[in-house]
């Protein structure tokens, strides 16, 4: 069964202390890997996708990676306006999977000024 | 431009009352998703509707669930005989359909907030 595992669930950091988000993943062929960011009580904001190994791609304070079997979302010198829940989600080559995204249960992320 | 949009963003209803919740997705976006967001867990695929195909209807959790989508546009998503673990929030999704490889962004709208008392 696909599976995506976000580490860790929480997390606390003083503003401009850099830090790294987790998403491990076990898919039968990745198609690609999404990165959203939720604010409470609004829907995910897409921020990235990335699809091959060793594909990176950055906005503003935030840079997300990829290998084989997981995921970094990097925040640089993360703001106050930065406290979110980011989200990973993976989508499959082909089946069911290929259209839906499957999800983790997100980190938590505040940053305190 | 306009982003997806759903109504109501909130709706409290009585164990045993039908639902509807809507969903405008973006101009020109085939593809429309509905996921079920429930507290502490992950997002959960619920429907997928593209063009004129039949949907996948594959992560409807019980019969008391459907969904329409009319005129390859607005979707409603209706609940039957509401329980409490009805209770969450329901998102909507829109993309462009893309050829095979390539890969798909879903944008979402705000959610409906269903509580079920």
């Amino acid at each position: 069964e696909d599976q995506v595992t976000q580490s860790p669930e929480a997390l606390r950091l003083q503003e401009g202390e850099s830090s790294s988000l987790n998403c491990s993943y076990t898919v039968s062929g990745l198609r690609g890997l999404f990165w959203y960011r939720q604010d409470p009580g609004k829907g995910p904001e897409f921020l990235f996708t990335l699809y091959s190994a060793g594909e990176e791609k950055e906005k503003e304070r935030l840079k997300a990676t990829l290998t084989k079997k997981e995921s970094f979302l990097h925040i640089t010198a993360p703001k106050p306006e930065d406290s979110a829940t980011y989200l990973c989600a993976v989508q499959q080559v082909s089946g069911a999977g290929s259209y839906q995204l499957t999800f983790g249960k997100g980190t938590k992320l505040s940053v305190i000024p | 431009g306009a982003g997806v949009s759903q109504s109501p963003s909130n709706k409290v209803t009585e164990k045993g009352k039908d639902v509807e919740l809507r969903c405008d997705p973006i101009s020109g976006h085939t593809a429309l998703y509905w996921y079920r967001q429930s507290l502490g867990q992950g997002l959960e695929f619920l429907i997928y509707f593209q063009g004129n195909s039949a949907p996948d209807k594959s992560g409807l959790p019980s019969d008391r669930f459907s969904a329409e989508r009319t005129g390859g546009s607005v979707s409603t998503l209706t609940i039957q005989r509401t329980q409490q673990e009805d209770s969450a929030v329901y998102l909507c999704a829109s993309s462009l359909f893309r050829l095979a490889g390539s890969y798909n962004e879903q944008f979402f709208g705000p959610g409906t907030r269903l509580t079920v008392l």
